[in-house]
């Protein structure tokens, strides 16, 4: 059964500065998702990671994967406030037949002036 | 740009009361998807649906929860007797493509739920 883990929970960033969040999967898993969760709405698709050392890169956020290691990456670079948001990585459970998504329990991001 | 829409924003009921939460998935998309985010945790998933049938549901998804694809546009959620734990945000998803391609899901805006 797939977990995923992601790491910090919570962080407070200062305006300017650079962070990774980590995200770590149990088992086999050739795709990695990230979305990001305003206060009370939906979750916003931010990437899809489709093979080992893929990177994509939008605007502030970038996005690695490495299958190897059972580890995704989102960089963080120059925080700006608007980017302050819950964000969360998902596995694909490939386990059944349809994909279904298993979440990391998300890292809440606050960006402070 | 097309979207997953769902209805109502916000359902109240009693506990023990019977609630259909409504999806009009992507038109074109054929994998169809609910998940729930009880307040300040993870989403999770729920069930599956392609083809008119469930493929996977979890072990949250027990008997008093079902779901149907009354016709070519909607996909609902029931509960069929609510309790006070099944109050949660319920997302409903759907993708173009299952498990063997590019499978991205697309999250309607919710639907969330209280149980009195």
């Amino acid at each position: 059964e797939l977990k995923v883990e992601q790491n910090p929970l919570f962080l407070s960033m200062q305006e300017g500065k650079n962070y990774t969040i980590y995200c770590n999967y149990s088992t086999t898993s050739d795709r990695l998702y990230w979305y990001r969760q305003d206060p009370g709405k939906s979750l916003e698709s931010l990437f899809v990671l489709l093979s080992n050392g893929a990177v994509k890169q939008e605007g502030r956020l970038m996005a690695s994967l490495d299958t190897k290691a059972r580890l995704s990456t989102l960089h963080i670079t120059a925080a700006v406030h608007d980017l302050s948001a819950t964000y969360f990585c998902a596995g694909g459970d490939y386990g059944g037949s349809q994909g279904n998504l298993i979440f990391g329990k998300g890292t809440k991001l606050s960006v402070k002036p | 740009e097309p979207e997953v829409t769902q209805t109502p924003s916000h359902q109240v009921t009693q506990m023990g009361q019977e609630v259909i939460l409504r999806c009009v998935p992507i038109s074109n998309h054929l994998y169809f998807y609910w998940y729930r985010q009880i307040l300040g945790q993870k989403v999770e998933f729920l069930v599956s649906f392609y083809n008119n049938e469930i493929s996977e549901k979890s072990e949250i998804f027990d008997d008093q929860f079902s779901v149907e694809r009354p016709d070519g546009s909607n996909f609902t959620l029931k509960i069929r007797s609510t309790k006070l734990e099944d109050s949660a945000m319920y997302f409903c998803a759907s993708s173009g493509a299952g498990a063997r391609s590019y499978n991205e899901q697309f999250f309607g805006p919710g639907t969330r739920l209280t149980v009195l």
